[in-house]
């Protein structure tokens, strides 16, 4: 079974880059069957980031899409997340999350999350 | 964005009981629309995703149906493990939204 785990710093400074990284284990990033989310969780609710493909190509929420970036090494089986400029409203838990790639494109394993803290 | 509306905010009921939640699009998301559990301290955990399919692994006693844009999540009879906070979410058009949660607390 796939299994999904988040890691990064849980302190980012205001201004600065949140990154994180999401490795998969028990499948394979290189497959063209699923879609690498990220999804974050504040007060504010569930809130999707974006996703990658195994090609490389990627889709961003457009409420972020000015500061985010999320990439793919299909050498460690990993992915990962760079929002830059972050403010308070950046802090949740930040977590990672395997998507089906062919419709209805649900999201059927995730990561146990990353509390992220946005903090002088 | 399309906006995913549930109804309740939250709900006390007790084992045994039958819970229906509700999640109402804002346009037509076709039968894309999943439905997670969520535990504190945990990820949200897939139930049901277009409309009505079950999770492998989740009971039976969970189900889905919709008519037009509203879509429903029922569970047959509380079970203890039963209460946490239930999403729903589309996956009809980007950016994937989902709803802002119900809390299924023990009366």
């Amino acid at each position: 079974q796939v299994q999904l785990q988040e890691s990064g710093p849980g302190l980012v400074k205001p201004s600065e880059t949140l990154s994180l990284t999401c490795t998969v284990s028990g499948g394979s990033v290189s497959s063209h069957s699923y879609y690498w989310s990220w999804v974050r969780q504040s007060g504010k609710g569930l809130e999707w980031i974006g996703y990658i493909y195994y090609s490389g190509s990627a889709n961003y929420n457009p409420s972020l899409k000015s500061r985010v970036t999320i990439s793919l090494d299909t050498s460690k089986s990993q992915f990962s997340l760079k929002l830059s400029s972050v403010t308070a409203a950046d802090a949740a838990v930040y977590y990672c999350a395997r998507q089906q790639w062919l419709a209805p494109y649900h999201f059927d394993f995730w990561g146990q999350g990353s509390l992220v803290t946005v903090s002088s | 964005d399309i906006q995913m509306t549930q109804s309740p905010s939250s709900l006390s009921a007790s084992v045994g009981d039958r819970v229906t939640i509700t999640c109402r699009a804002s346009e037509s998301i076709s039968s894309y629309l999943s439905w997670f559990q969520q535990k504190p301290g945990k990820a949200p955990q897939l139930l049901i995703f277009d409309t009505s399919t079950l999770q492998s692994g989740v009971p039976s006693r969970f189900s889905g149906s919709k008519s037009e844009t509203d879509f429903t999540l029922a569970i047959s009879s509380l079970e203890p493990e039963d209460f946490a906070v239930y999403y729903c979410q589309q996956t009809y058009s980007t950016p994937w939204t989902f709803g802002q949660g119900t809390k299924v607390e023990i009366k």
